[in-house]
């Protein structure tokens, strides 16, 4: 596997639910993160980890929790979540937080609440 | 607060007559400037990082420019596979986080 994957690529998921989303990168960054993207709206950034610690919670609701074991995973642990939650969800990483670096961006996770 | 708007929000396009996209930014201090592209059900590929004014970069048919206000990105001659979201993002000297815009839809046909 190379660059940035996540799984699944699609999930239906009732609002009482709980499901888990997963992102792996294989470039050796340091930081990553979780965005979400609506339809016709700009990226939002949910999330950023900087070596495994949570640096960025941008006033995203509770019933949306990541998890950084290391700096090669990351998930987002869903639950309880409302229609319009549905979106694609992406994970991003880059070389550092602090310092100029691009961020490399997965597929992505189309998630559909019902 | 930083702001990046693109336009227009969508561009349709014949097999080889160039154009070009517009994003107009808003940011206390740049320091960098980002193009990626997004094709249907996938994430956003890296093209292009421009850090100031007047500078330039080319990838086969595309061109990325840098004003103080806003960046363009030139098509030349574009293909049906040049059919794509276009996103602009830019990141403040004082942060780590990229400001994204909405996007261009571009769609070239044969």
């Amino acid at each position: 596997e190379t660059g940035v994957t996540q799984t699944p690529r699609h999930l239906v998921m009732g609002m009482t639910n709980k499901k888990s989303l997963k992102c792996e990168q294989h470039l050796g960054h340091n930081a990553m993160y979780w965005y979400k993207q609506s339809a016709k709206k700009p990226l939002e950034l949910m999330f950023v980890y900087s070596l495994e610690e949570r640096v960025e919670n941008n006033s995203v609701p509770s019933r949306f929790s990541p998890e950084c074991p290391n700096s090669s995973h990351l998930f987002l642990h869903l639950h309880t979540l409302q229609p319009e939650d549905s979106a694609l969800y992406l994970c991003a990483s880059s070389q550092d937080r602090d310092s100029f670096y691009e961020q490399y961006f997965g597929p992505g996770t189309r998630l559909t609440v019902t | 607060e930083d702001q990046v708007t693109q336009s227009p929000e969508a561009l349709r396009l014949q097999e080889g007559e160039s154009s070009s996209l517009n994003c107009s930014y808003t940011v206390s201090g740049l320091r960098g400037l980002f193009w990626y592209r997004q094709d249907p059900g996938k994430g956003p590929e890296f093209l292009f990082t421009l850090y100031s004014a007047g500078e330039e970069k080319e990838k086969e048919r595309l061109k990325a420019t840098l004003t103080k206000k806003e960046s363009f990105l030139h098509i030349t001659a574009p293909k049906p596979e040049d059919s794509a979201t276009y996103l602009c993002a830019v990141q403040a000297q004082d942060d780590y986080k990229l400001s994204f815009g909405a996007g261009t839809t571009v769609t070239v046909r044969a």
